[in-house]
């Protein structure tokens, strides 16, 4: 079963920020969060992941708590195209399958 | 440098028939995974190999479905005697293992069973 709690659905305006949270309040201390969306009939799509210290790329932003017990994607400036579900993903460090929860369906609204 | 790559993209078939439908990794990935998503779910875990070896299968791996990969490369995944149970999209991801092991996915294989 999967390790993280998320909204079912959330929605955010063309040019704004989208925070999605995640609540992972069982987290051990050598697993790592790891965010994928999945764009309607595609495949999932990586995003980003963390183990403690907050991460950027040329995505979004990944902000872990310091107890580590739940973390926020940033997608900085949504766009229409941005408009997925989005999933948190708990795993230890590398060599396991993904465990998938149902995720957070994010309507982007022009 | 090209993704992961599944063929076919769709395949309707009938009750009973086999299918087999193939991923080809991202080049010098070693590690090949497959899951199963149905309509308003998440994908699930079905199997992995590493290199050639299959080294872990999903209990929802029945005796009807079968994987390969034999070269270390492409991998196949079969079903025999289809069943309308097993419509679904089957995902093929790949990654190179390490501590820090990210999968990345391929387009996927939506399969109709009639």
């Amino acid at each position: 079963d999967a390790k993280t709690t998320q909204p079912t659905s959330m929605d955010c305006a063309e040019g704004r920020a989208a925070n999605l949270p995640c609540n992972h309040s069982t987290i051990s201390g050598n697993e790592y969060v790891y965010w994928y969306r999945q764009i309607h009939s595609q495949g999932p799509q990586y995003i980003i992941h963390g183990l403690k210290n907050n991460e950027t790329n040329e995505m979004a932003s990944l902000i872990i708590t310091e107890d580590r017990k739940s973390s926020t994607l940033i997608l900085p400036h949504a766009t229409l195209r941005d408009t997925a579900v989005y999933y948190c993903i708990v795993r230890v460090s590398g060599n396991t399958p993904l465990v998938f929860g149902k995720g957070t369906r994010l309507s982007v609204i022009a | 440098d090209t993704g992961v790559s599944q063929d076919p993209r769709h395949k309707i078939t009938k009750r009973g028939q086999n299918v087999t439908f193939r991923c080809d990794p991202i080049s010098e990935h070693n590690r090949l995974y497959w899951y199963r998503q149905t309509l308003g779910q998440g994908p699930e875990f079905l199997t992995y190999f590493q290199n050639e070896a299959q080294l872990e299968k999903s209990r929802l791996l029945s005796d009807r479905f079968s994987a390969e990969r034999p070269k270390g490369s492409f991998s196949t995944l079969e079903i025999q005697r289809t069943e309308q149970g097993d419509s679904a999209m089957y995902l093929c991801a790949s990654s190179y293992s390490g501590i820090q092991e990210t999968q990345y996915f391929g387009p996927g294989t939506r399969l109709l069973v009639l």
